[in-house]
């Protein structure tokens, strides 16, 4: 019982790197989100995905990519990551009214 | 102003306590409200729906009050573990099943 896992826990890159950080569900639930979470901000969502293939932009969008050519997995990536990308991201996956979040992903950029 | 507002705590409260945590949100069209726990460095879980009777499960008690939107959870009895932080969520009616989410309060119960 995987559930939702994210890949890696931590990552160390430096301004203007590439790099992906990785999500996966075992339950085959259609919709997905990447969310990142500052002090004072909250939880805010950066992409959505409602279904393989179908993608789309959430509050905070710029400098993210994201593809989803398979149900269960949600790839994110920082094209060329800056400072304030600094975070902690965590991936989602809902099913009915409840979403399930994965273990998060510290991302520190220096 | 956030579309969703939460007092920042941290409340800090003896064991046994019943504690309230309130809510108010901007979009008067949003269609679901839920609370959510976050452990320190954790993720976010969900706590409890909350639903415009108001709901209640075991300790812990969640009213909508969608005329003056506003969104409390009342935990009666506090117990150590209850120490966390409690995140107001709502879902906006943009079809997205997107969340938005308050920045959260923070609950420490003491012995």
């Amino acid at each position: 019982d995987a559930g939702i896992t994210q890949s890696p826990r931590y990552k160390i890159t430096e301004t203007g790197r590439q790099v992906t950080l990785m999500c996966h569900q075992t339950w085959s639930h259609s919709y997905m989100f990447w969310y990142r979470q500052d002090l004072g901000h909250g939880l805010r969502l950066i992409y959505y995905s409602a279904a393989a293939d179908i993608t789309d932009k959430g509050e905070v969008p710029d400098g993210y990519v994201v593809s989803r050519s398979k149900t269960e997995n949600f790839p994110l990536t920082l094209e060329s990551a800056t400072r304030s990308q600094t975070s902690v991201y965590f991936c989602a996956s809902q099913r009915e009214d409840t979403q399930y979040f994965g273990p998060g992903t510290r991302l520190t950029v220096l | 102003r956030k579309e969703v507002e939460q007092d920042p705590g941290p409340f800090n409260v003896p064991e046994g306590a019943t504690v309230a945590f309130n809510c108010t949100y901007s979009n008067s069209a949003s269609q679901s409200f839920f609370w959510y726990r976050q452990d320190c460095r954790k993720e976010p879980k969900l706590l409890m729906s909350v639903y415009s009777s108001g709901n209640e499960d075991g300790r812990f008690t969640a009213q909508l009050n969608r005329a003056s939107q506003y969104i409390s959870l009342l935990i009666r009895d506090s117990k150590l573990s209850d120490s966390a932080t409690y995140l107001c969520v709502v879902e906006p009616d943009t079809g997205r099943r997107a969340l938005t989410f308050g920045s959260g309060t923070r609950l420490q119960v003491q012995p």
